[in-house]
C-alpha cells in the first residue's frame, strides 16, 4: 500500500523567506508526483506535475524535486509572500488515483 | 462554467435523511473521482469512473451510492449517514484515468461542506 508522508505538519515564516516543504512515499512505482495547493474549505489547484522520469520542475518562484529512487520529493517556495498562505499538498500517481499526503499548513506572516 | 462544479456547496443533513452530491466537469474529461476530506486526514480516495465505468470502489460502506450517467456528470447518494461521515467531500475529474499518463493531473471541484447531525 503506498503511504505519503508530509513534513512539516505546519510552518509559520516571515515574509520574504526562503522554505522548503518535504515529500517522502513508501513505492516507487509511481507515474508522476504533483504538489497541489489548497485554500481554506476549497478545492485543490496543481502547482507542478513532475513525471516519473524528470527530477525537477519549475514554475515561477516555486520549485519542485523527485528522488524517485529514495521516495522524496521537495517543494521549495523562494522568496514567500503573505499570499502564499495554504495548504500544500503532495500526491503521487499509483494504481488508478492519487495518493495523498496530510499537507502542510503555511502560514506566511507580512 | 468552465471546470469542475459541485452543488450543493454546503449541506446539513440528519441520518435519516437522503441526499445527494453532484459533480459537473466542462473539461472533455473521461474520468471521474470523488474523494473524503476529512480534519487532519489525508485525502481518501472513494470511487472512480473512467468512460462511466466505475473501476475502483475503495472500500466505502453502502450508504454512499455513486452514480456516472454520462462522462461529464457525478453524483454521490448518500443515505442513512453517520457523524464520522462529515467531511468536504471533492469530485475530481482528469482526460485520462490516472495511472495511464505520467503527464495528466486531476481538476478538483470547489467541494461539498456536509454536516451529519
Amino acid at each position: 500500500k503506498q503511504e505519503v508522508t508530509q513534513i512539516p505538519a505546519a510552518l509559520s515564516v516571515p515574509e520574504g523567506e526562503n522554505l522548503v516543504l518535504n515529500c517522502s512515499f513508501t513505492d516507487s512505482a509511481i507515474y508522476n508526483l504533483q504538489w497541489f495547493r489548497q485554500d481554506p474549505g476549497k478545492g485543490l489547484t496543481s502547482l507542478l506535475l513532475i513525471q516519473s522520469s524528470q527530477r525537477e520542475q519549475t514554475s515561477g518562484r516555486l520549485n519542485a524535486s523527485l528522488d524517485k529512487s529514495s521516495g522524496r520529493s521537495t517543494l521549495y517556495i523562494a522568496a514567500s509572500q503573505p499570499g502564499d498562505s495554504a495548504t500544500y499538498l503532495c500526491a503521487v500517481s499509483y494504481r488508478r488515483a492519487l495518493t495523498f499526503g496530510s499537507g502542510t499548513r503555511l502560514q506566511v506572516q507580512p | 462554467e468552465t471546470g469542475v462544479t459541485q452543488t450543493p456547496r454546503h449541506l446539513v443533513m440528519g441520518m435519516t435523511n437522503k441526499k445527494s452530491l453532484k459533480c459537473e466537469q466542462h473539461l472533455g474529461h473521461n474520468a471521474m473521482y470523488w474523494y473524503k476530506q476529512s480534519a487532519k486526514k489525508p485525502l481518501e480516495l472513494m470511487f472512480v469512473y473512467s468512460l462511466e465505468e466505475r473501476v475502483e470502489n475503495n472500500s466505502v460502506p453502502s450508504r454512499f451510492s455513486p452514480e456516472c450517467p454520462n462522462s461529464s456528470h457525478l453524483f454521490l447518494h448518500l443515505h442513512t449517514l453517520q457523524p464520522e461521515d462529515s467531511a468536504l467531500y471533492l469530485c475530481a475529474s482528469s482526460q485520462v484515468l490516472a495511472g495511464f499518463s505520467s503527464t495528466d493531473t486531476q481538476y478538483f471541484g470547489p467541494g461539498t461542506r456536509l454536516t451529519v447531525l
